[in-house]
């Protein structure tokens, strides 16, 4: 059974584009989070999407978006890319994430896109 | 304000040793912790969990103690192998939160020495 997939796995862009990272979550979740992790840090929460609806939102500005598709599949979108956005993107995903579920959220992790900003 | 804070610095200790690592917040009420592995280049990988009315779990050589009252989680491996050699994450998630984020440490690297 396949982990978490993300593509690409590596991309390097400049300053002011936009970017795309892709993830596919192990068959049967539903859940899917995102997370930056800059060099040296721990990862830092970005999105949370259950049954594609947002779940949560990190402390990322409006230039990050995400969504996630019916077969629960998920896109991360960042607009007007700064230098201070290269980092580790991480998808994560996991069994379920619906509203009142109070049980730990163990998290999958993908092997994540390394983006590069110059 | 919450903060979760791990050694910045690394860990090194000969094998075969027992390696603890600590975790401790401040400012939160998290129902369980987590502790996950990560390699260079690559995602964390979930290892243990424990909740808040846990003391303690074992899984094979890895140990997890969680102390409410001191705010504290110790991860400890014993008979530690240059393969334990990694990453260490330990994470918190609010009991009350039902988005599923959790917030990570910045991360212990441990290095076991031959």
């Amino acid at each position: 059974d396949a982990g978490v997939t993300q593509s690409p796995t590596h991309l390097i862009k400049t300053r002011g584009q936009h970017v795309t990272l892709r993830c596919s979550p192990i068959s049967g979740h539903k859940s899917v989070s995102w997370y930056q992790q800059v060099l040296g840090q721990g990862p830092q929460f970005i999105f949370q999407y259950y049954e594609k609806e947002e779940r949560g939102r990190g402390n990322f500005p409006d230039r990050f978006s995400a969504r996630q598709f019916p077969n629960y599949s998920s896109e991360l979108n960042v607009n007007a890319l700064l230098l201070g956005d290269s980092a580790l993107y991480l998808c994560a995903s996991s069994l379920d994430g619906a509203a009142g579920y109070s049980g730990a959220n163990v998290l999958t992790f993908g092997a994540g896109s390394r983006l590069t900003v110059l | 304000s919450q903060k979760i804070e791990q050694n910045s610095e690394a860990l090194n200790i000969q094998e075969g040793k027992t390696a603890t690592l600590t975790c401790n917040y401040t400012n939160y009420s998290p129902a369980y912790l987590q502790w996950y592995r990560q390699d260079p280049g690559r995602g964390p990988v979930f290892l243990l969990l424990i909740r808040e009315n846990e003391k303690e779990k074992r899984k094979e050589r890895l140990k997890v103690t969680f102390d409410t009252t001191l705010k504290q989680s110790l991860f400890h491996i014993t008979a530690s192998q240059p393969a334990d050699s990694a990453t260490y994450l330990c994470a918190l998630a609010s009991g009350s939160s039902n988005t599923g984020k959790l917030i990570f440490g910045q991360g212990t690297t441990l290095q076991v020495k031959p």
